[in-house]
């Protein structure tokens, strides 16, 4: 099974300021890499799909990069409605895998 | 509007066994990849298991075996037939529509709020 890892599990950041948060995977996935939001007591919203595209009405300070076994998630600007935990999550293959998330909280 | 609404959930003994239900609205689950994942109290999130348009199903070794995912295509309705619960059962349910592109699957794109399951004795 592919296993998932996140940079950091929390982080700190002021409205404004550019965070970026990384995703590593045990093999090689090429693209297969989606990254979610999820805040307190709601289900999760995609943001990014096969590492790169933005979902559709999803904010373009969102972005994502990477393939093979490293991506990262960045907010350009972060806005108060961004503090939330983060997931990756590879779909190569049957199994697929969540990594276990990063809280993004305000500093 | 594509929205999906989950229900079944309660609370069980362990051993027993429940049906969680996933009634989709805006879209025919017929045509399209569904995925029940679930997130235990204060962790992350697990898949559990695929239903494909075709009606291929797949499941997480944690529940292989014990549990059975199907549809209603009449009710456009998703199930999760959940058998020999254990205490690590435990978690909100909630079923999601894959998104597809040339055969491959991506993330999920919409989900619902999501039916809470408790195995406690």
């Amino acid at each position: 099974d592919i296993q998932m890892t996140q940079s950091p599990s929390s982080l700190s950041a002021s409205v404004g300021d550019r965070v970026t948060i990384t995703c590593r995977a045990s093999q090689s996935i090429a693209n297969y890499l989606n990254w979610y939001q999820q805040k307190p007591g709601k289900a999760p919203k995609l943001l990014i799909y096969a590492a790169s595209s933005l979902q559709s009405g999803v904010p373009s300070r969102f972005s994502g990069r990477g393939s093979g076994t490293d991506f990262t998630l960045t907010i350009s600007s972060l806005q108060p409605e961004d503090f939330a935990t983060y997931y990756c999550q590879q779909s190569y293959g049957i199994s697929i895998s969540f990594g276990p998330g990063t809280r993004l909280e305000i500093k | 509007e594509v929205k999906m609404v989950e229900s079944g959930g309660g609370l069980m003994q362990p051993g027993g066994s429940l049906r969680l239900s996933c009634a989709a609205s805006g879209f025919n689950v017929s045509r399209n990849y569904m995925s029940w994942v679930r997130q235990a109290p204060g962790t992350g999130l697990e898949w559990v298991s695929f239903i494909y348009s075709g009606g291929t199903t797949y499941y997480a070794d944690s529940v292989r075996g014990r549990f059975t995912i199907s549809r209603d295509n009449s009710k456009n309705t998703i199930f999760l037939q959940m058998h020999s619960l254990r205490v690590e059962d435990t978690a909100m349910y909630y079923c999601a529509r894959v998104l597809v592109g040339g055969g491959l699957t991506y993330g999920h794109d919409s989900w619902g709020q999501g039916t809470l399951v408790t195995v406690s004795s």
